[in-house]
């Protein structure tokens, strides 16, 4: 069965701080890659995708992330973190021609001011 | 476009009560999808539907949970009876095929609880 894995369920960081989430998927065909955002209180929202192409991807506010095809991973990074990123960030895979988008556990990230 | 509307926003119920979840997308999509959210289990995928069709409800934890798709622009998520490890917070989500560029679209979600 497809499985997405994150590493860190939460993680603490002062502002200015560089930040790196890992994820990594389980699925051997062809996939779209996303990261999703939720805010406190919010719903979740799109941050970035893959689908073809360069590896790296960038994102809305500042952040990228890199998919490396033979480790199955696709992690999340920003280079100065600001307190207004605090959030649940999920990784989701999405088997090709299928639709069907699988999330990874979350990771919480903290941004002390 | 006002987005994917769920309904209500917050329930609460005793267990054993019968419980529905509405949600309505985004006009035009024709992806739907049920995810539920806990702090154990993150998010998790429940079922979805392509042109009201169920396509995969292997996520759907029991025979007590059930969702419908009458038609492209309502569904609903029923859970009977209700049980105290059902409260989560229920998420729907929809999204177009045809286009790549879509993503998943969320509600706001029903934070549901059951005592």
């Amino acid at each position: 069965a497809q499985s997405v894995s994150q590493h860190n369920h939460h993680v603490i960081l002062s502002e200015a701080a560089s930040l790196e989430l890992g994820c990594n998927y389980s699925y051997g065909g062809t996939v779209n890659l996303f990261w999703y955002v939720q805010y406190p209180g919010q719903h979740l929202q799109l941050l970035l995708k893959y689908f073809s192409g360069d590896p790296l991807v960038k994102g809305i506010k500042g952040f990228e992330a890199e998919f490396i095809k033979s480790k199955f991973s696709f992690n999340l990074r920003k280079p100065s973190v600001q307190w207004s990123d605090t959030a649940e960030y999920f990784c989701a895979v999405s088997p090709s021609n299928t639709g069907k988008l699988i999330f990874g556990q979350g990771t919480t990230l903290q941004v002390k001011p | 476009d006002a987005g994917v509307i769920q309904s209500p926003r917050h329930e609460v119920t005793e267990m054993g009560q019968e419980v529905t979840l509405r949600c309505k997308p985004i006009s035009g999509h024709d992806y739907l999808f049920w995810y539920r959210q806990t702090m154990m289990r993150g998010l998790e995928l429940l079922i979805y539907f392509n042109n009201n069709v169920p396509i995969d409800d292997s996520g759907m934890p029991e025979d007590r949970f059930s969702a419908k798709m009458p038609n492209a622009s309502f569904s609903t998520l029923k859970i009977q009876p209700s049980e105290p490890r059902d409260s989560a917070v229920y998420f729907c989500a929809s999204s177009f095929s045809r286009d790549y560029n879509s993503p998943l679209h969320f509600g706001n979600g029903t934070r549901l609880t059951v005592t």
